[in-house]
C-alpha cells in the first residue's frame, strides 16, 4: 500500500511564478515530514522539513504547509528559478520509526 | 566537502554475480541506511544501522542481501547470485542519530547496479 502519495507525476511552470508541488499521506502515525530534490544520476538532496506539531516552516524560497487534519502537506517554491528544475520527493517518518517513506516523485520543470 | 559517498557509482553485471557496494557516511554520523530506487519510484527503504548493529530490515532484503557496518563506519551492501531484477539505484543516507524526530537523513549519490 501506498502510504505517501504524490499524484502528480510533473509540473510545469514558468520562471518567477510560484511552483506548488503535493504529498498525501494515509498513515496518521506519521510526525516528520521531508522534501528531497533529486537532478539525474545523483542522490537525493535535502530540501525542507516539517514536523507534525507545525503547520507551516520557511526556508528562503521554500514553505512547506502541513494540514494534519487533511493528511496533506505540500511545497511552495517562489520565485521558481530554471535551477529548481528537478524530481521533488515528498518523504514521511512514523513516531519511533527510523526509515522514511517516499512518494514516488513530481518531475518539476520551470520554463524561463 | 565531507557528504556520503558512494562507491562504485556505476556496476554493470551478468546475472548470477555478486556484486559488494561501500557507502562512507558523514563523518559523526551514527546512523546508516540504504535504501533502493526503481525507475519512477521513490526510494524504498532496505536496512539500518545504529553504530555497528543491524536494527532493522526491510522485507525487501532478501536473503540474498547483506549488509555490515563493521567498526561503526563505512557499510558494505551486497548482492548474491544477481537476478534482473536487482536492476536499480542503490541509496546510502546517514543522520547524526540524536533520537530527536528531527534526525534528518542525508544522501549519497547511488550506485546505479545493472543486471544482464
Amino acid at each position: 500500500d501506498q502510504q505517501v502519495k504524490q499524484n502528480s507525476p510533473s509540473l510545469s511552470v514558468q520562471e518567477g511564478r510560484i511552483s506548488i508541488l503535493n504529498c498525501d499521506y494515509t498513515n496518521s502515525m506519521f510526525d516528520y515530514f521531508l522534501w528531497y530534490k533529486k537532478y539525474p544520476a545523483e542522490g537525493p538532496t535535502f530540501l525542507i522539513s516539517i514536523s507534525s506539531i507545525k503547520d507551516k516552516n520557511e526556508d528562503g524560497r521554500f514553505t512547506v504547509f502541513l494540514n494534519k487534519s487533511a493528511k496533506h502537506l505540500s511545497l511552495h517554491i517562489v520565485p521558481s528559478q530554471p535551477g529548481d528544475s528537478a524530481v521533488y520527493f515528498c518523504a514521511a517518518k512514523d513516531q519511533g520509526a527510523q526509515k522514511l517513506v517516499f512518494g514516488q516523485g513530481t518531475r518539476l520543470t520551470i520554463n524561463p | 566537502d565531507t557528504g556520503v559517498s558512494q562507491d562504485p557509482r556505476h556496476k554493470i553485471t551478468k546475472r548470477g554475480q555478486n556484486v559488494t557496494f561501500r557507502c562512507d557516511p558523514i563523518s559523526e554520523h551514527n546512523r546508516l541506511y540504504w535504501y533502493r530506487q526503481t525507475l519512477g519510484q521513490g526510494p524504498e527503504f532496505l536496512t539500518y544501522f545504529q553504530n555497528e548493529a543491524q536494527l532493522e530490515k526491510s522485507r525487501l532484503l532478501s536473503d540474498r542481501f547483506s549488509a555490515e557496518r563493521p567498526k561503526g563506519s563505512f557499510s558494505t551492501l551486497e548482492i548474491q547470485r544477481t537476478e534482473q531484477g536487482d536492476s536499480a539505484m542503490y541509496l546510502c543516507a546517514s543522520s547524526l542519530g540524536s533520537g530527536r524526530v528531527t534526525d534528518t537523513q542525508y544522501f549519497g549519490p547511488g550506485t546505479r547496479l545493472t543486471v544482464l
